[in-house]
């Protein structure tokens, strides 16, 4: 079954206690985006790969990193997290050219920090 | 840059009323537009795209868009809701340099 997964879905964690999130998708798709969703905010892009060893900042960028070793693996690095990281995340990844152009997004990682 | 406003943040409407969801974009280059649907506790899920051809596009669960380029619109519409269509709609445009920008979401409340 063609899907993005995302680890973990849910996590609490305290101020300044680095984290990674894992993202993984099984299309061979070259794009790979993350995103942070917040109330009347909607989807604000952190950061996008074009391809592999290929990553650029999106719009709120600050406070994250990322990389892209592998094809189908982007994982979101916090390396201190801060409460204004508290958000819903979400990994995406299409085609970079061709059809389709939709971006297909994973289940969502819920994170808190205290 | 391009952005992208969807005009009302809450629609309530009552089972099996119509239902119009309304997004205006800003882009002076040609975009591909879409509309993704996100029920509680989930991922975002696509309904519909436009790429081209036909303005009027129809999509999954019985909704449909329609591409208005003189007015940059792409509102999405249904002839009737159902109880379980409440969720949070969003609409995206994407340029063919793979950025893509998001509304700030629709929040549809169908109530019986």
């Amino acid at each position: 079954e063609a899907q993005v997964t995302q680890n973990p879905r849910y996590l609490i964690t305290v101020t300044g206690k680095k984290l990674t999130v894992t993202c993984s998708q099984n299309m061979n798709h070259e794009y790979m985006s993350w995103y942070r969703q917040d109330p009347g905010l909607g989807l604000r892009q952190i950061y996008y790969s074009m391809n592999v060893e290929v990553t650029d900042k999106g719009d709120v960028p600050e406070g994250y990193k990322v990389s892209r070793k592998e094809k189908r693996n982007f994982p979101l690095i916090l390396e201190s997290p801060s409460p204004n990281q508290t958000s819903l995340y979400f990994c995406a990844s299409s085609l970079s050219i061709g059809l389709p152009l939709e971006q297909y997004f994973g289940p969502g990682t819920r994170l808190t920090v205290t | 840059a391009q952005s992208v406003t969807q005009l009302d943040s809450q629609v309530p409407v009552f089972e099996e009323a119509p239902v119009e969801l309304r997004c205006n974009y800003s882009s002076s280059v040609s975009v591909y537009l879409f509309w993704y649907v996100q029920y509680p506790n989930q991922g975002l899920q696509l309904l519909l795209k436009y790429l081209s051809g036909s303005t009027l596009v129809k999509g999954i669960n019985g909704f449909e868009a329609e591409f208005n380029k003189s007015q940059t619109s792409f509102h999405l519409r249904k002839p009737s809701v159902h109880i379980s269509d409440t969720a949070e709609y969003f609409c995206a445009v994407r340029r063919e340099n793979n950025d893509m920008r998001f509304g700030a979401g629709t929040r549809l409340t169908v109530k019986p």
